[in-house]
């Protein structure tokens, strides 16, 4: 499999501030990185996909200007939370898939849980 | 009709006994199916994938995969109260990544 990491792992902040979740791959090189959130007792919600060197793309509902996705190595990707307020206040989970990997397995970061105030 | 379905359950099995869990997808097309486990508050982690007909083994887990009847069923043997989690089914329909809604299992000691 492949390792992610995600960080920070928790973050608590005051309600108009922003915030920036990094994903990186450890041991292999991320084509593609899929951001996750997950609200309490609910499914996985993807919000956006992103391949490195390319503008991400988003889903349905996601504004595109609040979570701000960058994407700019094999390595790395980053979602920025913009002025977030307590209804952002979620586990957000970063998954990738790559070059080296079994076929199109998603292998998922450990997760960010971020809390509003 | 959701692209991945699954029942939410939950699930509750005697430990030892053997958990059931099933999946149905819409696109009788798909080629790659994948079962993962996600205990409370932790991200998904992956237990197996399989691509062709039959049946695919590894260690407790055994992945059933049925195209002509549009299903992909995960067996767990001797299930332990560890097993305790919610599985999500996902399948590759088309390019993209669909995740069913999760399967919640209770293994009662």
């Amino acid at each position: 499999g492949a390792v992610v990491s995600q960080h920070p792992s928790w973050v608590i902040c005051k309600s108009g501030t922003s915030v920036k979740i990094e994903c990186r791959s450890l041991d292999f090189q991320a084509t593609t990185m899929f951001w996750y959130r997950q609200f309490p007792k609910q499914s996985l919600m993807l919000m956006a996909t992103s391949n490195e060197g390319s503008k991400a793309t988003y889903e349905q509902g996601v504004e595109k200007d609040k979570f701000l996705i960058n994407h700019a190595s094999l390595t790395l990707s980053t979602l920025t939370v913009t002025s977030a307020h307590p209804e952002d206040s979620s586990f957000y989970i970063c998954s990738v898939t790559g070059l080296d990997l079994s076929a199109d397995t998603q292998y998922f970061g450990p997760g960010t849980r971020l809390t509003v105030l | 009709q959701k692209e991945v379905e699954q029942n939410s359950g939950p699930l509750s099995v005697p430990e030892g006994a053997i958990a059931s869990l099933n999946c149905t997808y819409s696109d009788r097309g798909s080629q790659s199916f994948f079962w993962y486990r996600q205990y409370s508050g932790k991200s998904p982690e992956l237990i197996m994938f399989i691509y062709s007909n039959g049946d695919k083994e590894d260690g407790r887990f055994t992945a059933q995969l049925n195209k002509a009847s549009q299903y992909v069923s995960l067996l767990i043997r001797d299930s332990q109260p560890s097993d305790s989690a919610t599985y999500l089914c996902a399948v590759i329909i088309g390019n993209q990544f669909y995740f069913g809604t999760g399967t919640s299992l209770t293994v009662i000691p």
